[in-house]
Order: C-alpha cells, then sequence, then structure tokens
C-alpha cells in the first residue's frame, strides 16, 4: 500500500497569514497520462470531508482561490494565501493512483 | 444537486453484523462508483472498497474483504454495506463517497453525511 505522510500535523495560524501543509507518499502518484492522482480535503468538525484541491493542483467547484495545491511524483503543497477564521480543521491528502486508496494522518489547521 | 443520505446511527455488540445505505439523488446513480470509507476515532481516514452501480462489481480493501459486502439497488439509486463479525475497533463513522471517475478526476467529489456506528458489549 502507497503510505502518505502529511506534515506538520498541527498548524497553529494567524488569521490574514499563509499557511503550508505538505503531503509525501511511499509511490510517485504521477500516473502515465500526465496527471498526478492527488486530492485535498477539508474536514470541518462534525462534518464529512469536502474536496478542495483534485489532481494536485486543480480548485474544486466553489473552493476560494486562497488555495492552491502544488506538486508532482511524491511531494506535494497545500498552500492558503490568507487563512481565514473559516478555515480551521483537518486537512487530507489522498491518492487514488491505485487502489488501495489511502489517506495522509491529517493536518489540524487552528486559528 | 447531488446528494448522498445515509442511514442513521447503529450501535451493536461485539460479534453482530450492521447495515448502513446510501441514498443518491440529483445525478444518474449508475454513472459514478460508490465508495466506502471509514474514520475511527481520532484516527486518519481509510479507505474500505467500491462498488460499481452499473454492474455490481465490488473491489474491497483486503483489510476488509473477508467481513464486508456491497450491494446496490439501482432501482431505489442506493448503495449498501455490511459489516460482520464485528469488533470494538470497528466502531467509527462510515462514510459514503461518489468516485469522479466519470471526468477522469478518480477524486471523491460528493460523501454521505456519516454515519456512526458503536460497538460496545
Amino acid at each position: 500500500d502507497i503510505v502518505m505522510t502529511q506534515s506538520p500535523l498541527s498548524l497553529p495560524v494567524t488569521p490574514g497569514e499563509p499557511a503550508s501543509i505538505f503531503c509525501r507518499s511511499s509511490q510517485s502518484l504521477l500516473y502515465s497520462n500526465g496527471d498526478n492522482y492527488l486530492h485535498w480535503y477539508l474536514q470541518k468538525p462534525g462534518q464529512a470531508p469536502q474536496l478542495l484541491i483534485y489532481l494536485g493542483s486543480i480548485r474544486a467547484s466553489g473552493v476560494p482561490d486562497r488555495f492552491s495545491g502544488s506538486g508532482s511524483g511524491t511531494d506535494f503543497t497545500l498552500r492558503i494565501s490568507r487563512v481565514e477564521a473559516e478555515d480551521v480543521g483537518i486537512y487530507y491528502c489522498m491518492h487514488t493512483v491505485e487502489t488501495p486508496y489511502t489517506f495522509g494522518q491529517g493536518t489540524k489547521l487552528e486559528i | 444537486q447531488v446528494q448522498l443520505v445515509q442511514s442513521g446511527a447503529e450501535v451493536r455488540k461485539p460479534g453482530a453484523s450492521v447495515s448502513i445505505s446510501c441514498k443518491a439523488s440529483g445525478y444518474t446513480f449508475t454513472d459514478f462508483i460508490m465508495n466506502w470509507v471509514r474514520q475511527a476515532p481520532g484516527q486518519r481516514l481509510e479507505w474500505m472498497g467500491w462498488v460499481i452501480p452499473a454492474s455490481g462489481d465490488t473491489r474491497y480493501s483486503l483489510k476488509f474483504q473477508d467481513r464486508v459486502t456491497f450491494t446496490r439497488d439501482t432501482s431505489a439509486s442506493t448503495a449498501y454495506m455490511y459489516l460482520n463479525r464485528l469488533t470494538a475497533e470497528d466502531t467509527a463513522v462510515y462514510f459514503c463517497a461518489r468516485l469522479n471517475a466519470l471526468t477522469k478526476h478518480y477524486d471523491l467529489d460528493y460523501w454521505g453525511q456519516g454515519t456512526p456506528v458503536t460497538v460496545s458489549s
């Protein structure tokens, strides 16, 4: 199975400041078609995860442009340009390059 | 709008079985693979497998394949998960989630609200 490792696990931030979360996979998530099958989710307290970024760098519908994703192969980054109070929760990376799909441990963003 | 609505919370004793339903609306049920993901308290999300509604074909995580069954009722646009021989380690919130394979993104773009399952004697 592909192991997904996130850092940091806890991220205290100040509103208006930037934040970055890193995700590393034990195998490349770059498929032969050129796409990286790495996705980012935010899980707010008591809710289901919601899709933020798919294929490594494409914002999902309705996601504010302060969120961006980058990376390829085994190393990926989620950036929030200016953190807002509503961004608190746990961020997960997930791969779907092969089964079983696996998730990172999660990064708890706290204001 | 796309919605996945799951059945309510369940409490079971060790050794028992549980079934959870996931009713889809707002899209063509047979066009998207339905996945099941669980989250034990304080743990990361864990993929359990998927069912292809159009065919009934399934793929299970090796961890669960001897205890879990996914089915679907296309006339009701509903997917089901059955998990047997429950232990306390199965206490978790169970989610259904749609795999966006139609656009080749292969992300889980819509999720159910989650069904808490508690296993306790």
